[in-house]
């Protein structure tokens, strides 16, 4: 089985544009969680998606918005973008959420790092 | 105050050393994750546990709820433990620590 896959992987951008950032989850996983890692820190929460719904959403922007599709993937857009959105992306699928108690092993997938000049 | 701390932030060895990097979280949890992130980026979850001990091969995971406290051990460590190490807490949402850079000498 193919684990998470993210696309694309790199990926430059400049201030003030708009960017999409696309997961694939695990065959049978349902929840996909965004998080954002600025060098040299840990992640960050941006957003988990459950069964198409939006579960949580972390401490950014309202320029941060996701989706998550019937097949489960998943869409993160990042608009009007800052020098400090540079950063790596990563999403992890589980088969249940996070929220209410509910705790499944995360699959990370491999990331995709942005930069912005 | 970050919700999750890890220490130490570095951590050198030489191949066989006994390792311990500590966890402390000042939130109630569901779980505690420890992940270890290679360079390029990739994760990989090694353990999630919400009591006890935990064990796979060389790694055990131990957490205290009481203390809100968790380790993370590697025994006869290797080079390609090589990594950082990074400790993350269910709380509704994941909060994750900083990290601990582990590099582990030949």
């Amino acid at each position: 089985d193919a684990g998470v896959t993210q696309s694309p992987t790199h990926l430059i951008k400049t201030r003030g544009q708009q960017v999409t950032l696309r997961c694939s989850p695990i065959s049978g996983h349902k929840s996909v969680s965004w998080y954002q890692q600025v060098l040299g820190q840990g992640p960050q929460f941006i957003f988990q998606y459950y069964e198409k719904e939006e579960r949580g959403r972390g401490n950014f922007p309202d320029r941060f918005s996701a989706r998550q599709f019937p097949n489960y993937s998943s869409e993160l857009n990042v608009n009007a973008l800052l020098l400090g959105d540079s950063a790596l992306y990563l999403c992890a699928s589980s088969l249940v959420g996070l929220a209410g108690g509910l705790t499944d092993t995360q699959y990370f997938g491999p990331g995709t790092r942005l930069t912005v000049l | 105050k970050n919700e999750v701390e890890q220490s130490p932030q570095n951590l050198t060895a030489q191949e066989g050393e006994f390792i311990t990097i500590n966890c402390s979280y000042s939130v109630g949890i569901s779980a505690l994750h420890w992940l270890q992130q290679h360079p390029g980026g990739g994760i990989v979850s090694l353990f999630m546990l919400s009591s006890g001990k935990k064990k796979h091969g060389r790694l055990i995971a131990t957490i205290n709820i009481q203390e809100k406290h968790s380790s993370l051990h590697i025994t006869a460590s290797h080079p390609r433990d090589s990594a950082v190490y990074i400790c993350a807490v269910n709380n509704n949402d994941m909060r994750f620590g900083a990290g601990t850079r582990l590099t582990v000498k030949p």
